[in-house]
């Protein structure tokens, strides 16, 4: 166990819907980061947040957002779903310094 | 987003042999950090490098971070069938905005 957990674990949604994923961080870990996977590929960057404020970001869509709250856990929006979106997407916490990410089970995303 | 290069894509071995796996980039890196993932799962850490020239085991598992800073490599030896996955080095950029930057990752067959 990471430490890190993120919910829901399975999505099937809708084309054209929105949805909320969600990242609680180990304990103490200030930096989130979420990746996104689709199938047989690599870990591609969406972004990034160090103690609530965006820190980082990578190739996220304008339909996606994300924030980090007060308590540290972390929430991905994607909105205006398109087939192309189904993918595993995964948060990852580190500590203060940055270094050895921790990554959750990754939630599957399919949308139909 | 920038995107390690890490060779081979995919391999295809004898259960008892010797793995090795590499990751190339143009940037520096200041930590340099390899997982495992299994089918379904978050990527594991497997070890990770702070030091240029750092040489760390884990087991059957050893990693060094290259002299230059851009280059990693993982060793596996005496493979077994759980080793099976798809293994992704991962470097943490120095400059800018920290974050993290994974290889499009290396898929493990061993035949038994």
């Amino acid at each position: 166990d990471s430490g890190v957990t993120q919910t829901p674990k399975h999505l099937i949604t809708a084309t054209g819907q929105r949805v909320t994923l969600r990242c609680s961080p180990r304990s103490g870990d200030l930096s989130v980061y979420w990746y996104q996977q689709s199938l047989d590929q690599g870990l591609q960057f969406l972004i990034q947040y160090y103690n609530g404020e965006e820190r980082a970001k990578g190739n996220i869509l304008e339909r996606f957002s994300a924030q980090q709250f007060p308590d540290l856990h972390s929430e991905l929006n994607l909105s205006s779903l398109e087939l192309g979106d189904s993918a595993l997407y995964f948060c990852a916490s580190t500590g203060t310094g940055d270094t050895e990410a921790f990554f959750g089970q990754g939630t599957r995303l399919t949308v139909v | 987003g920038q995107q390690l290069n890490q060779s081979p894509q995919s391999m295809f071995i004898q259960e008892g042999e010797d793995v090795s796996m590499n990751c190339t980039s143009s940037s520096i890196f200041n930590t340099w950090l390899w997982y495992k993932q299994e089918p379904g799962e978050g990527p594991v850490l497997l070890i990770a490098l702070y030091k240029a020239g750092e040489l760390t085991s884990n087991g059957r598992l050893t990693a060094q971070f290259g002299i230059t800073r851009k280059d990693s490599f993982l060793n596996i030896s005496a493979s077994i069938p759980s080793d099976v996955g798809i293994y992704f080095c991962a470097g943490l950029e120095i400059q800018g905005a920290q974050k993290l930057v994974f290889g499009q990752g290396t898929r493990l067959t061993i035949n038994p």
